[in-house]
């Protein structure tokens, strides 16, 4: 089996652009969970989709969005770029029925200029 | 609201010692604790797992963490370790919703540096 991939791998943005980040999970999975790891905060959870609907978010700002294709495909997008942005973005893919095992993808280097 | 601690900002260790990284958590409801493995520039791996049951839980690469509750730990252990096991490694707990969510919250991860 596969496994979580995401796209592209590294990113460089300017301040006050947009970004789409991909994330294809592991075939039949069906839920997909973003997180932001930076050195100063560490990993914080973003928000998660299952079966195309959010079913929980973190505190982030509105900038931060999301959403998930029928095929579970998940897509996250930041708009007006801060600095502060710069980050390693992860996606991980579980089958959504309990809270077990989340596979992560090898993330998005996202750099902002 | 769920915490978890890892004390240890990086722990230094010689070819095969023994190892124990400490992870400590704070909640109010049922939680299941995780402990996940990164290497450099790669994503995170899981190494075990406790839902229920057995406090001792044995992982991959030869690794075991052990759930207490009183003391609200669940710290990690190696008899033996490599210089392979050189890496970041991050406790995580998520709330027991009965399969309501995968929200994990990490604590701020331990640098495991085996020397030779």
């Amino acid at each position: 089996k596969a496994g979580v991939t995401q796209t592209p791998r590294y990113l460089i943005k300017t301040r006050g652009q947009q970004v789409t980040l991909s994330c294809s999970p592991i075939s039949g999975h069906r839920s997909v969970s973003w997180y932001q790891q930076t050195p100063g905060q560490g990993l914080q959870f973003l928000f998660e989709y299952f079966s195309e609907t959010q079913r929980n978010k973190g505190n982030f700002p509105g900038r931060f969005s999301g959403r998930q294709f029928s095929n579970s495909r998940s897509e996250m997008n930041v708009s007006t770029l801060e600095l502060g942005d710069s980050a390693l973005y992860l996606c991980a893919s579980s089958d959504g029925t309990g809270p077990y095992e989340q596979y992560f993808g090898p993330g998005t280097r996202l750099t902002v200029t | 609201a769920q915490s978890v601690t890892q004390l240890d900002s990086q722990v230094p260790v010689f070819e095969e010692a023994p190892v124990e990284l400490r992870c400590n958590y704070s909640s109010s409801v049922s939680v299941y604790l995780f402990w996940y493995v990164q290497y450099p520039n790669q994503g995170l791996q899981l190494l075990l797992k406790y839902l229920s049951g057995s406090t001792l839980v044995k992982g991959i690469n030869g690794f075991e963490a052990e759930f207490n509750k009183s003391q609200t730990s669940f710290h990690l252990r190696k008899p033996s370790v490599h210089i392979s096991d050189t890496a970041e490694y991050f406790c995580a707990v998520s709330h027991n919703y009965g399969g309501a969510t995968n929200k994990l919250i990490f604590g701020t991860g331990t640098l495991l540096a085996v020397q030779p």
